[in-house]
C-alpha cells in the first residue's frame, strides 16, 4: 500500500525568503509524485510531477521538487516567497508508478502556506 | 475549454433527500475518480473507475454510488444524504500517458443539514 506524509501542517514564511514543504512517502514500486496546490475555494492545480526522468523536478510558479529514494523523500521548495504562493499544498502519490499519469492517487493531509509581507 | 466540469458547483440537502453530481470530461481519458475533501484530510478517494462500464471502490465508499455509462461521464450518487456527508467533492480524470497528469474539475460544496 502507497501513503504520504506531509510533515507540516502549517508553514509561515515572510516574502522573498525561501519555501520548504516537507513530504515523505511509502510506496513498494517506483512512484509517481506530485506536488498539488489549491488556492482558496478553488480547484488543484498542478505544479510538478516526477517522472523517473529526472530526480530534480521543475515546476510552474519557480517551484521545483527533488526526488530522493535513499530518504523516500519529494520535498518542494522556492528559492524565494510570493504573495500569491499563499495557498494549501498537496503532495501525492500515484497507484500507477514510474511516472505514469493513471490509479488511484493517495494525498497527503496539505500544507498551508502563509507568506507574511 | 478542454477539462473537467462538475454540476452542480454548490447545493444544500435535507437529511435523507438524495441526489447526484455529474462529472464530464471532454478529453478522452480513460480513468474517471470522485474524491471528497474535508479540512486537514486531503482528498479521499470515493470511488473510481478505469473506464466506460465499469466502477470500483475507494477507501469511503459507503453511501455512494457511481456509475459510468459513457466515457466521459461519471455520475456520484448519494441516496439519502447525511450530515456526514457534507464536503467538497472534486472529480479527476487521467490518462495513462497524459504529460498532465491528472485533472480536476472545480469542485462540488455540499451541504447536508
Amino acid at each position: 500500500a502507497q501513503s504520504v506524509t506531509q510533515l507540516d501542517s502549517h508553514v509561515s514564511v515572510s516574502e522573498g525568503t525561501p519555501v520548504l514543504l516537507r513530504c515523505n512517502y511509502s510506496s513498494s514500486y517506483s512512484p509517481s509524485l506530485f506536488w498539488y496546490v489549491q488556492h482558496p475555494n478553488k480547484g488543484l492545480q498542478l505544479l510538478l510531477k516526477y517522472t523517473s526522468a529526472a530526480t530534480l523536478v521543475k515546476g510552474i510558479n519557480g517551484f521545483e521538487a527533488e526526488f530522493k529514494k535513499s530518504e523516500t523523500s519529494f520535498h518542494l521548495t522556492k528559492p524565494s516567497a510570493h504573495m500569491s504562493d499563499a495557498a494549501e499544498y498537496f503532495c501525492v502519490v500515484s497507484e500507477g508508478g514510474g511516472g505514469t499519469s493513471y490509479g488511484k492517487l493517495t494525498f497527503g493531509q496539505g500544507t498551508i502556506l502563509t507568506v507574511h509581507p | 475549454n478542454a477539462g473537467v466540469t462538475q454540476t452542480p458547483k454548490f447545493r444544500v440537502l435535507k437529511t435523507g433527500q438524495s441526489m447526484t453530481l455529474l462529472c464530464a470530461q471532454d478529453m478522452n481519458h480513460e480513468y474517471m475518480y470522485w474524491y471528497r475533501q474535508d479540512p486537514g484530510m486531503g482528498l479521499r478517494l470515493i470511488h473510481y473507475s478505469v473506464g466506460e462500464g465499469t466502477t470500483a471502490k475507494g477507501e469511503v465508499p459507503d453511501g455512494y454510488n457511481v456509475s459510468r455509462l459513457k466515457k466521459q461521464n461519471f455520475l456520484l450518487g448519494l441516496e439519502s444524504a447525511a450530515p456526514s456527508q457534507t464536503s467538497v467533492y472534486f472529480c479527476a480524470s487521467s490518462s495513462r500517458d497524459s504529460y498532465y497528469g491528472y485533472t480536476f474539475g472545480s469542485g462540488t460544496r455540499l451541504t447536508v443539514v
